[in-house]
């Protein structure tokens, strides 16, 4: 089956610093979708990409859908404590002959920011 | 605008019991999808119903099945449980097939 292979599994960063995790995959996805789970709660969407190449901001947040369709990024600057959790890159798959769609899910990034 | 909610929260059974989960989607949502999260696999497709019929499923054992209402409602049942069944099962809703799915918090399903 489909596998995301997501890295760094874990990073401790100081305040304020700038922070990069991606995602790739030997298989094509039509969307890429970031999420961020805190502990005892469900993951929040962070950042859908929808095109090979789209660059796309949420606040201090950007990903990026690579050209490829097999990989993606995402950048946090300045990161400040409430950043701090487990983040996972999905990628969406359509079966169009079902018209349905699941999600393929990275093994998360967790980060940590020291104050 | 509430989101998904998933009841219970937390629950606890032994093996060889089964188990029913609920799940209500984000008003107006159509598409109603659950994983399966635990430490070790990480985040694993069960089943996504739309409009009450299972239009894809993960590669899980026959233990686990779900269904839709009309209200688009879903609820998943896992049968004779067994200890590697402990995870947490999120729910997860979405406005058409192709949006983006937002989850709930999940329901912590622990096995003694």
């Amino acid at each position: 089956g489909q596998q995301l292979n997501q890295s760094p599994q874990s990073m401790f960063i100081q305040e304020g610093e700038d922070v990069s995790m991606n995602c790739t995959s030997s298989s094509i996805f039509n969307t890429w979708l970031w999420y961020k789970q805190d502990p005892g709660e469900g993951p929040v969407l962070l950042i859908a990409l929808y095109k090979a190449g789209e660059l796309t901001s949420n606040g201090r947040l950007t990903a990026q859908f690579g050209i490829t369709r097999k990989d993606s990024f995402l950048n946090i600057s300045a990161s400040i404590p409430s950043d701090v959790g487990i983040y996972f890159c999905a990628g969406q798959t359509s079966y169009s002959g079902a018209g349905s769609y699941q999600l393929t899910f990275g093994k998360g990034t967790k980060l940590s920011v020291i104050p | 605008k509430a989101g998904v909610t998933q009841t219970p929260r937390y629950l606890i059974k032994t093996r060889g019991q089964q188990v029913t989960l609920s799940c209500s989607p984000i008003s107006g949502h159509r598409s109603v999808s659950w994983y399966q999260q635990t430490p070790g696999q990480g985040l694993q497709f069960l089943f996504e119903y739309f409009s009450e019929t299972q239009r894809n499923k993960g590669n899980f054992p026959g233990r686990f099945s779900g269904r839709q209402f009309s209200n688009s409602r879903s609820e998943m049942n896992v049968s004779t449980l067994e200890l590697g069944d402990s995870a947490l099962y999120l729910c997860a809703s979405s406005l058409e097939t192709a949006s983006p799915l937002h989850f709930g918090d999940g329901t912590r399903l622990s096995i003694l």
